[in-house]
């Protein structure tokens, strides 16, 4: 399968705790997107990068969330302290030109 | 705060009925994207369009970028329950690869 890879597909935590995902992206491509998604609503941009440079951060996130690129490879999202309100879909991008090309999400529920 | 707005924010239709959603910003686009999502999965790229005024076919989806390049329509045909999903059109401003997602269109398109 050459597509982007997401894991884990689901995560249920506790409040407070620390969640990690992790995002595989199709292999030549060179840009990687991190989105947020409610139920029936567009994605929200996080962040994207290009190789492994962190082009932009939405101000909307708050110190709890970052993400790394290292190798300009894979990339992980890592939520601290989660809450309530972290409970979405969050979805990895991955593009070579203007086509992004999605995963199928990892599944946030905060208890 | 979402840039792009997306109407009609639902809409269910009988089959065979045609039907256009429109996506509108104050900003303008170096190019605007329409994807569609099924439940469970990430979206998929419809259509990209980059020139003012330009028109896109595919099969009975029609896309259309405004001259300003502000907003965007996509129009279907003699919809099918196929049809069912939620549509997305999605921007970049700055001509970096920044895509920003509408609000969506949820189709439900009845047998």
């Amino acid at each position: 399968d050459t597509g982007v890879s997401q894991n884990p597909r689901h995560k249920i935590t506790k409040r407070g705790q620390n969640v990690t995902f992790r995002c595989d992206p199709i292999s030549e491509h060179n840009r990687l997107y991190w989105y947020r998604q409610t139920l029936g609503q567009g994605p929200e941009f996080l962040t994207y990068f290009q190789n492994e440079a962190q082009l932009e951060k939405s101000r909307l996130l708050s110190d709890r969330f970052s993400a790394e690129r290292p190798k300009g490879s894979f990339s992980t999202l890592e939520i601290q302290r989660t809450e309530q309100g972290d409970s979405a879909m969050y979805l990895c991008a991955s593009s070579l030109n203007r086509e992004l090309f999605f995963g199928e999400g990892s599944r946030l529920t905060v208890l | 705060t979402q840039l792009l707005e997306q109407s009609p924010q639902f809409l269910s239709i009988q089959e065979g009925e045609n039907l256009t959603v429109y996506c509108n910003s104050s900003s303008v686009f170096s190019s605007l994207q329409w994807y569609r999502q099924e439940p469970g999965e990430g979206p998929v790229l419809l259509v990209t369009v980059v020139t003012g005024g330009e028109v896109k076919k595919l099969k009975r989806l029609t896309f259309q970028f405004g001259d300003a390049r502000k907003d965007s329509s996509l129009h279907i045909t003699a919809a099918q329950p196929g049809d069912t999903g939620l549509y997305l059109c999605a921007g970049d401003t700055s001509g970096t690869y920044k895509y920003i997602f509408g609000t969506g269109t949820r189709l439900k398109v009845l047998a």
